[in-house]
């Protein structure tokens, strides 16, 4: 059974251009969620997608923004890339099927440079 | 809001040493709690979750207790091995959301 993939590995762009990361999540999960890591820190929860749409939204400017198809795969995207985005972004699946505690898998997250 | 706060690392320790890396948390509700893993290069694995309180976690050898009096959820292990050295992450989880709340995370650096 396949865990939580993302791709690319690694990407490295330059200041103003636009990003498209990808994340398939564990066979049976519906819900998606983006964090972005910094280097040295924890985790900051970016949203989550379940059934398409966007369920809650952190703290982040409108240029992150998401999708998630009907086969529950998820795109995060980041237009007008800054230095400050570069960081590892991880994806995490759940399943809301799960009851009270939906319990989240992360995938190995894909490391972006902006130059 | 919610929040998470965890000792400042890193922690460096000889095998076979007694580990404790300590969090506190605030929340306005009941939050689950939890902890992950990182090793080098790879994302978060979870290490073991409480999601009420007095629930005591435990995963691998590692413990931690759920006490809400104290708002705390101390990672320990009784006898840390090479292969633990990763850094450790405390979290909380809203029972409504899920959205999980981190620490800056705990390097462990256990030598030989």
């Amino acid at each position: 059974d396949a865990g939580v993939t993302q791709s690319p590995t690694h990407l490295i762009k330059t200041r103003g251009q636009q990003v498209t990361l990808r994340c398939s999540p564990k066979s049976g999960h519906d819900t998606v969620s983006w964090y972005q890591q910094a280097l040295g820190q924890g985790p900051q929860f970016i949203f989550q997608y379940y059934e398409e749409e966007e369920r809650q939204r952190g703290n982040f400017p409108d240029r992150f923004s998401g999708h998630q198809f009907p086969n529950y795969s998820s795109e995060l995207n980041v237009n007008a890339l800054l230095l400050g985005d570069s960081a590892l972004y991880l994806c995490a699946s759940s399943s809301v099927r799960a009851g009270a505690y939906n319990e989240q898998f992360f995938g190995p997250g894909t490391r972006l440079t902006v130059l | 809001g919610d929040s998470v706060t965890q000792m400042e690392g890193p922690v460096t320790l000889s095998e076979e040493a007694f580990l404790t890396i300590n969090c506190t948390y605030t929340a306005t509700g009941y939050p689950s709690l939890f902890w992950y893993v990182q090793y080098p290069g790879e994302g978060l694995q979870l290490l073991l979750k409480a999601t009420k309180a007095d629930d005591k976690g435990s995963n691998k050898g590692f413990e931690a207790t759920y006490r809400k009096e104290t708002t705390s959820f101390h990672l320990e292990k009784g006898s840390v091995q090479v292969s633990d050295s990763a850094v450790y992450f405390c979290a909380l989880s809203d029972k409504v959301t899920d959205k999980l709340i981190f620490g800056t995370g705990t390097r462990l650096q256990v030598f030989p």
